[in-house]
């Protein structure tokens, strides 16, 4: 039940674009994006719930592919500070309160000057 | 200022100790994660618990125990039949209502076995 995410890295210079997906083979009820630094906790980055919602967060933004029951995170512009890896977390469609989320193994992402 | 804090940051362990990381959160929130990271393996669930004096295993729980008597804490025992503990353990807490935001994470526990 554990998403896949893809790409495994990315590697970027300052200012360049880069998609993250997130894909389930069970319907999914939420997707949660989550940035980590190096030795440091995930930081919550946005939820997106079923319907096709999109959200945006600074240059960060994701969208929510019910039918292909996959998200997918854009970043654009991107900045030093956005290098880490990002997980997503589904919360699969149970129709209830949010409660376990099963991650991906995560993309690292490297941005360089 | 609400937050998540785990202690130890560092923790060593030895061949067949049991120990104890402790999770205390002050954001009222109702439930509480322990996850376990390993590199290239994304975050693995061991336990997790909504209410108090309440947890169900994960997908990870053997060689792991928890106990949740008050709704701020949530300790994990890593016991000795864990023949593999060396990891980095985070533990989270969230709100259990619907879309209302994701987890909070502590700043984790490395632990490795000595």
């Amino acid at each position: 039940q554990q998403p896949v995410q893809s790409p495994q890295a990315v590697i970027l210079r300052e200012g360049e674009d880069a998609v993250i997906n997130c894909s389930s083979s069970k319907a999914l009820y939420s997707v949660h994006w989550y940035r980590q630094k190096h030795g440091e906790a995930p930081v919550f980055l946005m939820i997106l719930l079923k319907g096709g919602e999109q959200k945006g967060h600074e240059k960060i933004s994701a969208s929510f592919n019910e039918k292909k029951q996959q998200s997918s995170l854009y970043l654009t512009a991107s900045q030093l500070s956005y290098s880490g890896t990002y997980f997503c977390g589904t919360d699969f469609d149970r129709g209830s309160t949010l409660g376990r989320l099963y991650f991906g193994r995560g993309t690292q992402l490297t941005v360089w000057p | 200022d609400g937050g998540i804090t785990q202690s130890p940051k560092y923790l060593f362990r030895k061949e067949g100790q049991n120990v104890t990381l402790s999770c205390e959160q002050n954001l009222n929130h109702d439930a509480m994660y322990w996850y376990r990271q390993d590199p290239g393996q994304g975050l693995r669930l061991i336990y997790y618990s909504q209410i108090v004096n309440d947890f169900q295993k994960g997908d990870i729980a053997e060689g792991y125990s928890v106990s949740r008597e008050k709704k701020e804490s949530f300790p994990l025992t890593v016991t000795s039949a864990q023949k593999n503990p060396t990891a980095f353990y985070l533990c989270a807490s969230s709100t259990t209502g619907m879309g209302v935001g994701g987890y909070t994470f502590g700043s984790g526990t490395r632990l490795t076995v000595v």
